[in-house]
């Protein structure tokens, strides 16, 4: 069965420090996979998905089909990163699937 | 201004009391979507729609109807609502995206219904 898994429901990170947030999944085929963010007080939006290999507010996320993992990187952290991050995919019936979520804490 | 709007925004009901939540958009959009979003748990498909007419179940369809008569509207009905199904439900829409190719358009979410059933 597909499944998306983010191992982390916390992490804290310094101000300045690389940032990487795990995803890996369970999928029989070829995977899309997306982050999408919630800001505190705000909606759910799309971060970036895999199939456009760009670069959003300075994260990336390479999809490693060895690793089955998709995980979501930025170099140096800033605070106003920190939110909710959800690691998603979609299946071939269109089915959307999204991680438990993984809450980032930016430390000053 | 492009929006997915829900409403109520907070309900507070009792098991067994009918209820519906509505979602609109204004983008016509082809694909809508609900979910569910519980502590631990992130956030589940319970339903979607890629068109008028045509709905699918998602992860956790049990205790939900939706319909698509409109393309603008995809409501949620809870016909008899327990307090399991408490809970934090975001609608979300997007374009439709092909099958078979990897065209995925961004889904727009609302702003989430609370729901407390007691």
């Amino acid at each position: 069965a597909q499944r998306v898994t983010q191992p982390e429901k916390l992490l804290s990170v310094f101000k300045g420090a690389p940032v990487e947030l795990k995803c890996n999944y369970s999928y029989s085929g070829s995977p899309e996979l997306f982050w999408y963010v919630q800001y505190s007080r705000q909606r759910l939006q799309l971060l970036l998905r895999h199939i456009s290999r760009e670069s959003i507010k300075g994260f990336t996320a390479d999809l490693n089909k060895g690793e089955t993992s998709f995980h979501l990187k930025k170099p140096f952290a800033q605070e106003e990163d920190s939110a909710m991050y959800y690691c998603a995919l979609k299946d071939r019936d269109d089915k959307i699937i999204f991680g438990k979520g993984t809450r980032l804490h930016i430390l000053p | 201004e492009a929006q997915v709007t829900q409403n109520p925004r907070y309900l507070i009901t009792v098991t067994g009391k009918k209820l519906t939540v509505t979602c609109s958009q204004n983008m016509n959009h082809e694909y809508m979507s609900w979910y569910r979003q519980d502590p631990g748990l992130g956030l589940r498909q319970i339903y979607y729609s890629m068109n008028v007419e045509v709905t699918d179940k998602g992860d956790v369809p049990e205790g939900y109807k939706v319909s698509r008569k409109e393309k603008r509207n995809f409501p949620l009905i809870l016909e008899s609502p327990s307090p399991n199904q408490t809970s934090l439900y975001f609608c979300a829409s997007s374009l439709s995206w092909t099958t078979g190719t990897s065209s995925y358009n961004e889904q727009f979410f609302g702003p989430g219904t609370r729901l407390t059933v007691l």
